[in-house]
């Protein structure tokens, strides 16, 4: 069974700082993406990852994935509020003739002038 | 395109009523796929349609949940004898086979309250 962890599950930052959140999953794969969701509303498509070493930027978000670690990363560069919300990764599985996404429990991001 | 939609947004039904949802996929999306997201956790995958054939259905699913893609196009979720555990927000998305990054787009939501 296919397990997605991500670390950490809660973070608090100042604006104008950088972190990174961590996504670590249990099984081969060779597509991760980055779905975004602020409160009460649906996700949020943020990155593609489709190959090892894949590495994309958009805006202060930066997302690389290594398909051999297993691991996948989002870089936030100098936080600001806007970029507060929760962030998932999910992990793409085919088996059988069946396909699905497996989700992490996401890291909450809150951003503090 | 409009993108993905559900309806309705928002159900508050009694503990032991059936519900029924609707998915519209982008449309020549042939894939879609349902998941529910409780409070506080990522979405988890309920079931999946490649045109009108269910291809999988997770074990999240008991007997009282069903789902139908008539002709390939939109899709409902019926939950029968609803209880308190079902409430959560269930999330439709679809993608289309010739995409080959496999993206899924996700709609709205219909966000489900028992009482």
């Amino acid at each position: 069974e296919l397990k997605v962890e991500q670390n950490p599950l809660f973070l608090s930052m100042q604006e104008g700082k950088n972190y990174t959140i961590y996504c670590n999953y249990s099984t081969t794969s060779d597509r991760l993406y980055w779905y975004r969701q602020d409160p009460g509303k649906s996700l949020e498509s943020l990155f593609v990852l489709l190959s090892n070493g894949a590495v994309k930027q958009e805006g202060r978000l930066m997302a690389s994935l290594d398909t051999k670690a297993r691991l996948s990363t989002l870089h936030i560069t100098a936080a600001v509020h806007d970029l507060s919300a929760t962030y998932f990764c999910a992990v793409f599985l085919t088996q059988g003739g069946s396909e699905k996404l497996v989700f992490g429990k996401g890291t909450k991001l809150t951003v503090n002038p | 395109d409009t993108g993905v939609s559900q309806d309705p947004r928002h159900k508050i039904t009694k503990r032991g009523q059936n519900v029924t949802f609707r998915c519209d996929p982008i449309s020549e999306h042939n894939r879609l796929y349902w998941y529910r997201q409780t409070l506080g956790q990522g979405p988890e995958f309920l079931t999946y349609f490649q045109n009108e054939a269910q291809l999988e259905k997770s074990r999240l699913l008991s007997d009282r949940f069903s789902a139908e893609r008539p002709k390939g196009s939109f899709s409902t979720l019926e939950i029968q004898r609803t209880e308190q555990g079902d409430s959560a927000m269930y999330l439709c998305a679809s993608s289309f086979d010739r995409d080959t990054s496999y993206e899924q787009y996700f709609g709205p939501g219909t966000r489900l309250t028992v009482t």
